[in-house]
């Protein structure tokens, strides 16, 4: 069976500051999507970025990039400049004909 | 901009009621899909459906059912509510290959009294 691990389940980080959130994955498919969302207290789950396994760069979207080391089976999302609204908690996600979600990690950015 | 739309936010139902969660996609998407969030289990995979009528047990189906008359529209039935029921509903959507991931609606945050 297929499996994320979300080792952090509570981060702190400084407002304007860069923050990691880490992601390792197990699966043997060799063609997979990794992905973050991120849920705020409303309660909406809010696409942030993908990587395709088959990708050689990686990800990056606004402020939100990927750390894709395939040999590690690894996914961290990188945050950079952290905002007050960045406070939430953040799954990351595995699609390769089923899905498999992390248990997610609760960030807090403190002013 | 597309849309899951979940038609309830917050609901309050009484043990032994019958309870429908509705589910409105306008992607064209054929795939389907419920889950629960608890804190501490995570996301867990209640009923997915892959096209209209169709229907597939996920991880935690028991004392729920499913109906997918139209491609657009998947609810959520709980039979017989419990408290044990008392959970965040999320229902999203994907294309036929989900490679590129779901589409969810907002949540709708059940008690069940």
């Amino acid at each position: 069976a297929q499996k994320i691990t979300q080792t952090q389940p509570g981060m702190f980080v400084q407002e304007k500051e860069a923050v990691t959130l880490d992601c390792t994955y197990d699966t043997s498919d060799p063609s997979y999507g990794l992905f973050w969302y991120k849920q705020p207290s409303s309660g909406e789950m809010i696409f942030l970025i993908y990587q395709g396994s088959y990708d050689q760069q990686n990800a990056t979207e606004g402020r939100y990039s990927l750390n894709f080391q395939k040999a590690r089976k690894s996914a961290n999302l990188v945050i950079s400049a952290s905002q007050l609204g960045d406070s939430a908690m953040y799954f990351c996600a595995i699609f390769n004909g089923k899905s498999t979600f992390g248990d997610g990690t609760t960030l807090t950015v403190k002013p | 901009d597309v849309k899951v739309t979940q038609s309830s936010r917050y609901l309050v139902k009484r043990t032994g009621e019958k309870v429908f969660l509705e589910c409105v996609q306008d992607m064209d998407h054929e795939n389907m899909f419920w889950y629960r969030q608890d804190p501490g289990l995570g996301l867990r995979l209640i009923y997915f459906s892959y096209d209209v009528k169709m229907k597939e047990k996920g991880d935690i189906p028991e004392g729920y059912s499913v109906s997918r008359e139209k491609k657009e529209r998947f609810s959520l039935i709980l039979e017989s509510a419990s408290t044990n029921q008392t959970s965040m509903y999320l229902c999203a959507s994907s294309p036929r290959t989900d490679f590129y991931g779901y589409t969810f609606g907002s949540g709708t945050r059940l008690t069940v009294v």
